[in-house]
């Protein structure tokens, strides 16, 4: 079945450092991958996405790339801030289904400290 | 981008009693709504999906008679977590597509900021 295995936690960072977290997929057929970010107390925002192999999501600095022949859209940032301290969710929807679900990883607890 | 609200954002309530938590979406319609629960430091785990005018399909290992679920128009699913125990304390939050006008299958899902619930 379709699945997602995220990069475990927690990350803890230097403001400006590089960051990656690693994503890898199961999926049957072409999904389309999403990262979603969220802050302490929140819901889920979308940070970016991409549906289609080769697709570059890429918002607030952050970028990810869809690479079919590893399963993988691992997310980057050149230089974080204090402020992108948040835990990070990839996650995959199946091209084509009607219903739209969205299968998630485990969650990265990132940490950025001045 | 389409905006997706929950009332209560918390809520307090005594082992044995109902606690019914709303998700709407403001400016567009949702035929399907998610439903998950989150516990702390762990990642959302799908309840069941909620669809206007049927019955919800819930996942393996939910109860449906504990958790109700009512889809009763294209913008308001409604969670009602019967006769709640200190166990169903948790981070409930919702979710809604949004349809791709090119080919009507889902486009975006947007989150609800989430509901916290505490039964003491």
């Amino acid at each position: 079945g379709d699945s997602v295995t995220q990069m475990e936690g927690p990350v803890t960072l230097s403001e400006e450092a590089f960051l990656t977290i690693n994503c890898t997929y199961t999926a049957t057929g072409y999904p389309s991958l999403f990262w979603y970010v969220q802050y302490p107390g929140e819901g889920l925002q979308l940070l970016l996405k991409a549906t289609k192999a080769d697709d570059k999501g890429s918002n607030k600095g952050f970028e990810a790339t869809y690479r079919k022949e590893t399963t993988s859209f691992h997310l980057e940032k050149g230089s974080v801030q204090v402020s992108d301290s948040a835990v990070y969710f990839c996650a995959l929807s199946a091209r084509g289904s009607t219903l739209g679900r969205l299968y998630f990883g485990r969650g990265t607890q990132l940490t950025v400290w001045p | 981008g389409a905006v997706v609200s929950q009332h209560p954002s918390w809520v307090i309530c005594k082992s044995g009693t109902s606690v019914k938590i709303e998700c709407r979406s403001l400016d567009f319609q949702a035929t399907t709504m998610f439903w998950y629960r989150q516990f702390p430091k762990q990642s959302l785990m799908l309840m069941a999906t909620s669809n206007e005018g049927s019955k919800a399909t819930y996942e393996q290992g939910v109860e449906k008679d504990k958790f109700l679920i009512n889809h009763a128009s294209l913008t308001l699913s409604t969670l009602t977590v019967t006769s709640a125990h200190p166990e169903d304390s948790s981070f409930y939050i919702c979710s809604a597509n949004t349809f791709s006008p090119r080919d009507n299958f889902p486009d975006e899902q947007y989150f609800g900021p989430g509901t916290r619930l505490t039964v003491t």
